[in-house]
């Protein structure tokens, strides 16, 4: 089957770095999104990856690896504002998005 | 610019009474709609999608229905809610099949049936 794992909760502080990983098996691969969702609204797009290494936008980056099914988001300066879920998503063979359960991170000032 | 606006934003409903949410894309022709519930602390889970007008595709057999009567125009129907259909349903949509596009979301409508 189909699976996207990534960290249920992860804590970090204001001003500090933070890394989430993504582990994903898919049937083909078209793409891997990172989606940013505050509490209470809809999802928003931060960024794709379809090659291989690191793409940077802003305070925030993405990381792929397609031979080891691994993504990660870098998020620097942290602010108050990071604190959201932050959704990974494969598109497959089918350019049909698989969703991962999300990872709520908490920033403490 | 492309906008997407689904409504109503909150519903509480009854079980057993009926469900018709609405989803309107602006902007663009011919995009794919999604329907997407998301349970709490749950990833998003695909309910339909389209890629025309009356072209409907269910990913989960349930009490739901679809339709898209218009290009852009995306409506998610119940006749009889159940409690386990109360979550966060977000409308979506992107450019055309095959694409590699992002996805743009509705503003969400959360529904609580009691």
């Amino acid at each position: 089957g189909q699976n996207i794992d990534q960290p249920t909760e992860m804590t970090a502080t204001e001003g500090a770095i933070v890394q989430i990983n993504c582990t994903y098996q898919t049937s083909g691969f078209n793409g891997l999104f990172w989606y940013q969702q505050h509490a209470g609204e809809a999802p928003t797009f931060l960024s794709y990856n379809v090659l291989d290494g690191l793409e940077e936008k802003g305070r925030f980056s993405s990381f792929l690896s397609r031979s080891k099914g691994y993504s990660y988001l870098l998020l620097k300066e942290l602010q108050m504002k990071d604190s959201a879920s932050y959704l990974c998503a494969v598109m497959d063979s089918n350019y049909q998005l698989i969703w991962g359960a999300g990872t709520k991170l908490i920033i403490k000032p | 610019s492309q906008t997407i606006h689904q409504w109503p934003a909150t519903l509480v409903q009854p079980v057993g009474s009926p469900l018709s949410l609405e989803c309107t894309v602006e902007g663009t022709s011919n995009p794919n709609l999604y329907w997407y519930r998301q349970a709490a602390g749950r990833g998003l889970q695909l309910l339909f999608y389209s890629v025309g007008i009356g072209q409907i595709s269910s990913e989960v057999p349930q009490n739901l229905s679809a339709s898209r009567p218009q290009d852009r125009q995306f409506i998610l129907s119940s006749k009889k809610l159940l409690l386990s259909d109360s979550g966060f349903y977000l409308c979506a949509w992107r450019a055309s099949s095959g694409d590699t596009g992002e996805l743009f979301f509705g503003e969400g409508s959360r529904l609580t049936v009691l």
